[in-house]
């Protein structure tokens, strides 16, 4: 079955610092996409960054970055300058096998806290 | 803008009882999807579809029945709820596929 993996259960930083949130995932497609959501106390889920396959720079959005290592299937997320508004689970997600339909496989997240 | 809409936000159940769980979007949007989340699970999809008047199944349908007779509805049914079906459910909606997921802010369903 198309896996995605996220290895950090928790993790913690302090304001200000930087962390990276870790992801592995499992495809035979040349295609897909990458994303990585972010889901606060709120319950909303909000799509944080996203990576297409094909292209070789890796994508940012202001403090976010990530690490795209295609042929390692490693999709690391970077946090830059960390603030207290970033607690929240965290969850990596590509495109499911076949992904004509659009769907995403996610994986289990990782909870990160931001300590003051 | 009211983007993704879900309607209850909560509710309980007894082990037998039927729901419907509705959502709305008015964003236009062709593909929507129903996920459950279960602690430590991620999230999980239920059913989708790509357009009014389809719907497929995804990797944990049984126990629901879906419908999209309207473009900007998406109805996911509970015939005969069970414990197992408590999770937090949410639906999703995109324009095009793998373009940006905008999400519902969830219905915390428990059944007892």
């Amino acid at each position: 079955a198309q896996t995605v993996t996220q290895s950090q259960p928790e993790m913690s930083v302090q304001e200000a610092e930087t962390v990276t949130l870790s992801c592995t995932y499992d495809t035979s497609e040349n295609n897909y996409y990458l994303f990585w959501y972010k889901q606060p106390p709120s319950r909303q889920m909000i799509l944080v960054i996203r990576q297409e396959a094909y292209k070789q720079q890796n994508a940012t959005e202001n403090r976010f970055s990530v690490n795209f290592q295609k042929a390692a299937k490693s999709f690391s997320l970077k946090i830059s300058d960390s603030q207290l508004g970033d607690t929240a689970m965290y969850f990596c997600s590509t495109t499911r096998r076949g992904g004509s339909q659009g769907n995403l496989i996610f994986g289990k997240g990782t909870k990160l806290s931001v300590k003051p | 803008n009211a983007g993704v809409t879900q309607t209850p936000k909560f509710r309980v159940l007894k082990t037998g009882q039927s729901m419907t769980l509705l959502c709305a979007q008015d964003m236009n949007h062709e593909y929507m999807y129903w996920y459950r989340q279960d602690p430590g699970m991620g999230l999980r999809l239920i059913h989708y579809s790509v357009g009014e008047g389809t719907t497929a199944k995804g990797e944990v349908p049984d126990g629901y029945n879906v419908s999209r007779l309207k473009k900007q509805n998406f109805l996911l049914g509970l015939e005969s709820a069970a414990p197992s079906q408590t999770s937090v459910y949410f639906c999703a909606s995109e324009f095009y596929r793998n373009t940006e997921a905008f999400f519902g802010q969830g219905t915390r369903l428990t059944v007892v």
